[in-house]
């Protein structure tokens, strides 16, 4: 099956510094990228959905300034969790998807772990 | 509004007993319905979907879901529960934009 990988799986930094994820398809080409937050006991929150060469798309109360998003080619996108704050420790998970319609099912990475002192 | 909603936050089943993890929607036009399942420190998986056709819908590890369009339900359904199949399972419905709206999530603990 198709393989979505995510780097670093855990990072712990100081407040007021910026940390980047780095999401990769592994076996195919994603023409959609999508990037998640998980709270503890809560479901998945769409942050913003990219698609490769294009501006992502934020979801409504998300500050593209602070998390940039980029997806340069069909295979890699990258989230920067830029000034990062306490508030912004959580599970971020990226997904990635081949093809339009949102007929094909997501593949989900393992998910990175940001813990902010 | 559409909307998935996942009425148990906790399944309990004991080891060989048949389980159902309860799953409704709230969409306008023809539902597109995931289920998803996520283990400790691992990456969501994907386990099956419906799109059209057969209500019944068979997917990975043995799971199937039922499509019910009368009472908007897609129950998560799997004839003998296995220790391994203790997770996070959520479902998720396509909308308009094309992405996926998930459901809160249940936690299944299958005790042996």
């Amino acid at each position: 099956g198709a393989v979505v990988s995510q780097h670093p799986s855990r990072v712990i930094c100081k407040s007021g510094t910026s940390v980047k994820i780095e999401c990769r398809s592994l076996d195919f080409q994603a023409t959609t990228m999508f990037w998640y937050r998980q709270f503890p006991k809560q479901s998945l929150m769409l942050m913003a959905t990219s698609n490769e060469g294009s501006k992502a798309t934020y979801e409504q109360g998300v500050e593209k300034d602070k998390f940039l998003i980029n997806h340069a080619s069909l295979t890699l996108s990258t989230l920067t969790v830029t000034s990062a704050h306490p508030e912004d420790s959580s599970f971020y998970i990226c997904s990635a998807r081949t093809g339009t319609g949102g007929y094909n099912e997501q593949f989900f990475g393992p998910g990175t772990r940001l813990t902010v002192l | 509004a559409q909307s998935v909603a996942q009425p148990e936050d906790q399944v309990n089943v004991a080891e060989g007993n048949p389980l159902t993890v309860k799953c409704t929607y709230s969409v306008s036009g023809n539902p597109y319905l995931f289920w998803y399942v996520q283990y400790p420190n691992r990456g969501l998986q994907f386990l099956l979907k419906y799109i059209t056709g057969d209500n019944l819908v068979k997917g990975s590890y043995g799971f199937e879901a039922e499509f019910n369009k009368s009472q908007t339900s897609f129950h998560l359904k799997k004839p003998s529960a296995l220790v391994s199949d203790s997770a996070l399972y959520f479902c998720a419905v396509r909308d308009n934009r094309y992405q996926l709206i998930w459901g809160a999530g249940t936690k299944l603990i299958i005790k042996p």
